[in-house]
């Protein structure tokens, strides 16, 4: 168990729908990390917040948009969905910076019928 | 931008062999990270290397990073079943974000 949590696990939804994935980072972590895996692109970053503050930003689609709240939790929010955007959905945390250890959450699988 | 190759894409051994997958990169690095993510699981920290010339043990695993800290390798000896999954290299430049390989698959024949 990483520390790192994600809901829902799994999610069916429909093209053209909206979504919000949730994370909870590990205890005392400030960075989150947004990420997608699929089969056909890997594991691609999506962004990142530290603090609250949305800090990098990756291969993120302008439908896609992310936040961190006060107490540090993290959602992804995911709009107009397409076929495509079926994925793994992955959140990490690290303490502070990209270049410490991320820990992963277990991911969301999202398809989109 | 940065380019991460990683290679092989899938590796099938017997159980005993040895393994090596290799990260090469088109940029010089400021670290690599090693992964490992089980087949269902989630990605998992193995290694963080950020020396020129590193070399790091883990048991049966050797991480290097290369002098011109462009490249990167992960080897396995005597692959035991437990080591099957998938191994990513995470590739951070200037920024620190990294950018991941495409991942190694091994599988491991008992």
């Amino acid at each position: 168990d990483s520390g790192v949590t994600q809901t829902p696990k799994h999610l069916i939804t429909a093209t053209g729908q909206r979504v919000t994935l949730r994370c909870s980072p590990r205890s005392g972590d400030l960075s989150v990390y947004w990420y997608q895996q699929s089969l056909d692109q890997g594991l691609q970053f999506l962004i990142q917040y530290y603090n609250g503050e949305e800090r990098a930003k990756g291969n993120i689609l302008e439908r896609f948009s992310a936040q961190q709240f006060p107490d540090l939790h993290s959602e992804l929010n995911l709009s107009s969905l397409e076929l495509g955007d079926s994925a793994l959905y992955f959140c990490a945390s690290s303490a502070r910076t990209a270049a410490e250890t991320q820990y992963f959450g277990p991911g969301t699988r999202l398809l989109v019928l | 931008g940065q380019q991460v190759m990683q290679i092989p894409q899938y590796q099938h051994v017997q159980e005993g062999e040895d393994f090596t997958t290799y990260c090469n990169s088109s940029t010089t690095l400021s670290n690599i990270q090693w992964y490992k993510q089980r087949p269902g699981g989630h990605p998992v920290f193995l290694i963080q290397l950020v020396k020129s010339g590193e070399v790091k043990k883990q048991k049966r695993l050797t991480f290097q990073f290369g002098e011109a800290k462009k490249n990167s390798s992960l080897h396995i000896t005597a692959t035991q079943t437990t080591d099957v999954g998938t191994y990513f290299c995470a590739a951070s430049g200037g920024s620190y974000i990294p950018t991941f390989g495409r991942g190694t698959s091994l599988i491991v024949h008992p």
